[in-house]
């Protein structure tokens, strides 16, 4: 396993369009989180997956944005009729839970360019 | 309202002089720390954390020290050597629940050869 694994790296869209992300985790890691990073700004939370189970979402995530991981395996972040302002590096990261310290692991990111 | 302040947005050092990165956090319930290092079109790479139980935890150049009672940590790179370059982030995390992290704006360090 080479780490977390996002697709694709990156995507230009028209706005209007909709747009669908993957993310692929550390295959024994439970936890699966979403995360956007603007300009300048640190990564902001949007939303996690504990298994195939939503269990957090941020006010960040409008109701243009839906995230799924069918099977606890792979994660999609979907989001509908782009505007401008969701144009950012959409990061996944990952981590197992065992109620320890742990650390979230990230995937390099898909940049996304709304034009 | 930023509960991670990285408040100075940039540092510039010479190789083989001492890096110190700078974080102070709002959050009382924040009880885990961690520093992630950041390169151009790439994902944060985690470096080091500390728990709230300590006040320093050391791995190789790098070390993090913790100050709860001023709700501050700093992370230490020593000797820096130019492959440092990055932005550095700082995170927090309440642990229970989600256990997502809240990240600082981060910091560009640069160590000139």
């Amino acid at each position: 396993d080479t780490g977390v694994s996002q697709d694709p790296r990156h995507k230009i869209t028209k706005r209007g369009q909709n747009v669908t992300f993957r993310c692929d985790p550390i295959s024994e890691h439970n936890r699966l989180y979403w995360y956007r990073q603007t300009l300048g700004q640190g990564p902001e939370f949007l939303t996690y997956f504990q298994n195939e189970a939503q269990l957090e979402k941020s006010r960040l995530l409008s109701d243009r944005f839906s995230a799924e991981r069918p099977k606890g395996s792979f994660s999609t972040l979907e989001i509908q009729r782009t505007e401008q302002g969701d144009s950012a590096m959409y990061l996944c990261a990952s981590s197992f839970s065992s109620g320890g310290d742990t650390e979230a692991f990230f995937g390099q990111g898909t940049r996304l360019t709304v034009v | 309202d930023q509960q991670v302040k990285q408040n100075s947005p940039s540092l510039s050092v010479q190789e083989g002089r001492i890096s110190i990165l700078n974080c102070d956090y709002t959050n009382s319930m924040f009880d885990y720390f961690l520093w992630y290092k950041k390169y151009p079109a790439e994902g944060p790479t985690f470096l080091i954390s500390i728990s709230s139980i300590k006040d320093k935890n050391e791995d190789g150049r790098f070390t993090v020290f913790l100050n709860k009672s001023a709700k501050h940590l700093s992370l230490h790179i020593v000797p820096s050597q130019p492959g440092d370059s990055a932005v550095y982030f700082c995170a927090a995390v309440a642990q229970g629940g989600s256990e997502k992290l809240v990240f600082g704006k981060g910091m560009k360090l640069t160590v000139n050869p």
